[in-house]
């Protein structure tokens, strides 16, 4: 039972150029969560996304950032016009059910996808 | 603003020792507290979850406390292994509108030495 799979694990983009991150949620999984893992600091939310539908996009920033996860394929994270500032690592994480809707409910995260923009 | 605070902010100790990490929040409404352990370079694994009823939940040499009064929890590492070196992040859940939202704090850097 594969877990959440991201990739690229390491994307090198110049500035300017656009990058695109692929997550794969677990089997059985319909809610996707992407976070950004900058140096020295903690997760922060950015967009939670169900088949088809953004729910909260609040963490993400009005510009150059996209994501979207259709109804076939994976989630993708897209960031347009690369800045430095956007170098770190972003994280994909899958539930099966809304987040703390149950105590049960496990959030899975992915490896990460480390963008490094020179 | 919701806000998850953990302490120390790093930490080092000997192989086979205990210690206790810290994490205070001003999250709200509570739904519940998960300790994650991110191994450098990897994701954040979960070791425990904890709701507003829980007080105490163990998960092998993990021991997770959550006093809901206070808005704090504690995270203890019995007989530490050199493989527990990693960063320890405390994530509070809230309940929003929206749906549920994960708070993260910075994380607890534990580094086990010989």
């Amino acid at each position: 039972n594969a877990g959440v799979m991201q990739n690229p694990r390491h994307l090198v983009r110049r500035r300017g150029q656009e990058a695109r991150l692929r997550c794969s949620p677990m089997k059985g999984h319909s809610h996707v969560y992407w976070y950004r893992q900058l140096p020295e600091e903690g997760l922060k939310f950015m967009v939670y996304l169900q088949k088809e539908n953004i729910i909260d996009e609040s963490g993400m920033p009005k510009e150059r950032f996209s994501a979207e996860f259709p109804k076939e394929g994976p989630s993708i994270l897209r960031i347009q016009q690369v800045v430095r500032g956007d170098s770190a690592a972003y994280f994909c994480a899958s539930s099966q059910l809304r987040t703390g809707k149950t105590s049960g409910n496990t959030i899975y995260f992915g490896e990460g996808s480390w963008l490094t923009v020179v | 603003k919701n806000q998850v605070e953990q302490s120390p902010q790093s930490l080092i100790i000997l192989e086979g020792k205990n210690c206790t990490l810290q994490c205070n929040y001003t999250v709200s409404p509570f739904s519940n507290l998960r300790w994650y352990k991110q191994d450098t370079g990897r994701g954040p694994v979960s070791l425990t979850i904890m709701t507003f009823s829980e007080n105490t939940k163990s998960n092998g040499r993990y021991t997770a406390t959550l006093d809901a009064d206070t808005k704090q929890s504690s995270l203890h590492i019995t007989a530490s292994q050199l493989s527990d070196s990693a960063s320890y992040i405390c994530v509070v859940i809230c309940r929003t509108g929206g749906g549920n939202k994960l708070t993260f704090g910075t994380g607890t850097q534990l580094k086990v030495e010989l």
